[in-house]
C-alpha cells in the first residue's frame, strides 16, 4: 500500500525556519516525482513545489520562490521542504503528494499524505 | 497563471439526485484536469484524472467530462457519504492551480 507520512510541522515565529519531511513507502520512490501542496485552514489548495525522481530539477510557486527549498533523499525514501523567512501567510496544512512523472513533475497528483500543520505567529 | 473558476461555490441536494459541478479554465488546458474530493479534516482524494478517467476504486457514480477550457464533474445518484468539498485542478503547466472548491451538502 502506498503511504506518505509528513512530519516537522510546528509553531514558528515570523522570519523563522522549519524543515518538513515526508516519508514514503509502498512504491519505488525514485521513480516518482514528489510535490508539496498547502491549504490554509478553511480555504483552498495551493501547489507549493515539486521535484523530479532523480532530484535534479525543482519547481516552485512564485509565493515561495527564494524562501523554500525542496529536496529528496532516495536512499531514505524521503522528500523535504526547507522553509526559511516564514511569514504569517505561510500558515497552512502542508501535504506531501506523489506524482507519476519520473523525469518530469506532471502535476497529476494521485496519493496524498495526511498533512502536517505549520503555524507562523509571534 | 491559469485561473480555474469553479461553480457553484456550494450546493445542496437530496440523496439520489444527480449533481453537476463545472470548472472553467482561463486558457486551454487540453485534458489535464483532476477532480478531488475532500472531507473535513482529511487530505484530498483523487476521483477523476485526465478530465474523464475514474481513479481505481472510485465508485462509478462519479464521472467527468470536457476538454480545453470547460469541464464538468457529475455525481449520479448522490449518496450520504458524498458530502464533501470538491476541487478541480489543472496540470497543463506551472504553476498547477486549483478551483476554489464546491461544498456539497445534503438537503
Amino acid at each position: 500500500e502506498v503511504q506518505l507520512s509528513e512530519s516537522g510541522g510546528d509553531l514558528v515565529q515570523p522570519g523563522g525556519s522549519l524543515r518538513l519531511s515526508c516519508a514514503a513507502s509502498g512504491f519505488t520512490f525514485s521513480n516518482y516525482a514528489m510535490n508539496w501542496v498547502r491549504q490554509v485552514p478553511g480555504k483552498g489548495l495551493e501547489w507549493v513545489s515539486g521535484i523530479i525522481g532523480r532530484g535534479t530539477l525543482t519547481y516552485y510557486a512564485d509565493s515561495v520562490k527564494g524562501r523554500f527549498t525542496i529536496s529528496r533523499d532516495n536512499s531514505k525514501n524521503t522528500v523535504y521542504l526547507q522553509m526559511n523567512s516564514l511569514r504569517a501567510e505561510d500558515t497552512a496544512v502542508y501535504y506531501c503528494v506523489n506524482d507519476p512523472g519520473s523525469r518530469v513533475v506532471s502535476g497529476a497528483f494521485h496519493i496524498w499524505g495526511q498533512g502536517t500543520v505549520v503555524t507562523v505567529s509571534s | 497563471d491559469i485561473q480555474m473558476t469553479q461553480s457553484p461555490p456550494s450546493l445542496s441536494a437530496s440523496v439520489g439526485d444527480r449533481v453537476t459541478i463545472t470548472c472553467q479554465a482561463s486558457q486551454d488546458i487540453r485534458n489535464y484536469l483532476n477532480w478531488f474530493q475532500q472531507k473535513p479534516g482529511k487530505a484530498p482524494k483523487l476521483l477523476i484524472y485526465d478530465a474523464l478517467n475514474l481513479e481505481t476504486g472510485v465508485p462509478s457514480r462519479f464521472s467527468g467530462s470536457g476538454s480545453g477550457t470547460h469541464f464538468t464533474f457529475t455525481i449520479n445518484s448522490l449518496q450520504p457519504e458524498d458530502i464533501a468539498t470538491y476541487y478541480c485542478q489543472h496540470y497543463d503547466n506551472f504553476p498547477f492551480t486549483f478551483g476554489q472548491g464546491t461544498k456539497l451538502e445534503i438537503k
